[in-house]
């Protein structure tokens, strides 16, 4: 099993929908959490990270954890389609924050 | 952009041989790592170096080597290609130690690709 598990999708949605990507994971170990997103042929940029449990805001972003139940979520609103991409959870635990374990990524479309 | 190079974005070659991918962090940053992107496994962690030194390794195969030089960039050498070394592979820099979380930017990858 992985230690991190995430819906390759794809997922399709229309323009300005609200779109939610998760994550589970199974090291309570880990601290930081953070979701990438990565267009096609290009390198993972950061779009937010979170320490430990609690929700993050920022513009149509939302980043979610709860660490009770190992899971994490990110919120796109009004979704738009430059908004289409990959998008990569990844974790690290504190101590270690190098070693980040990354989801497989979800795929997303949004159709305008 | 976020200011990391990679050389080159593509590479080609038979199994068997032997490449180095090169990595150059933005500038200020002393920490590199190497990343593994494949279909089946997904973006791995292989190795950080951090001003010359190895910090910590992931998922590096022996038949891999990495090293940082006085100048801060990096190189990744490949040795013994298979097939299954086909894959994109990112270098990220950061600019602290790994005791804290520190953003890693990404570069743009070198696609390689084992015939």
């Amino acid at each position: 099993q992985k230690e991190v598990e995430q819906d390759p999708g794809p997922l399709s949605v229309p323009e300005g929908a609200i779109v939610s990507l998760n994550c589970t994971y199974s090291n309570s170990a880990f601290q930081y959490f953070m979701w990438y997103r990565q267009y096609s042929r290009k390198g993972p940029e950061l779009l937010m990270y979170t320490y430990s449990s609690g929700n993050k805001e920022d513009g149509r972003f939302t980043a979610q954890v709860d660490k009770s139940s190992k899971y994490i979520s990110l919120f796109i609103r009004d979704s738009q389609p430059s908004d289409s991409a990959t998008y990569l959870c990844a974790m690290t635990p504190y101590s270690s924050a190098s070693k980040i374990i990354f989801g497989s990524g979800t795929r997303l479309s949004i159709r305008p | 952009d976020s200011g990391v190079t990679q050389t080159p974005k593509h590479l080609i070659t038979a199994t068997g041989q032997r490449v180095t991918l090169r990595c150059s962090p933005r500038s200020g940053d002393l920490s590199v790592y190497w990343y593994q992107q494949s279909l089946d496994q997904g973006l791995q962690f292989l190795i950080q170096y951090y001003n010359g030194e190895e910090r910590a390794k992931g998922n590096i195969l022996e038949r891999f080597s990495a090293q940082q030089f006085p100048d801060l960039h990096s190189e990744l050498n490949l040795s013994s290609l298979e097939l299954g070394d086909s894959a994109l592979y990112f270098c990220a820099s950061s600019p602290r130690r790994d005791y804290q979380y520190n953003e890693q930017f990404f570069g743009p990858g070198t696609r390689l690709t084992v015939l």
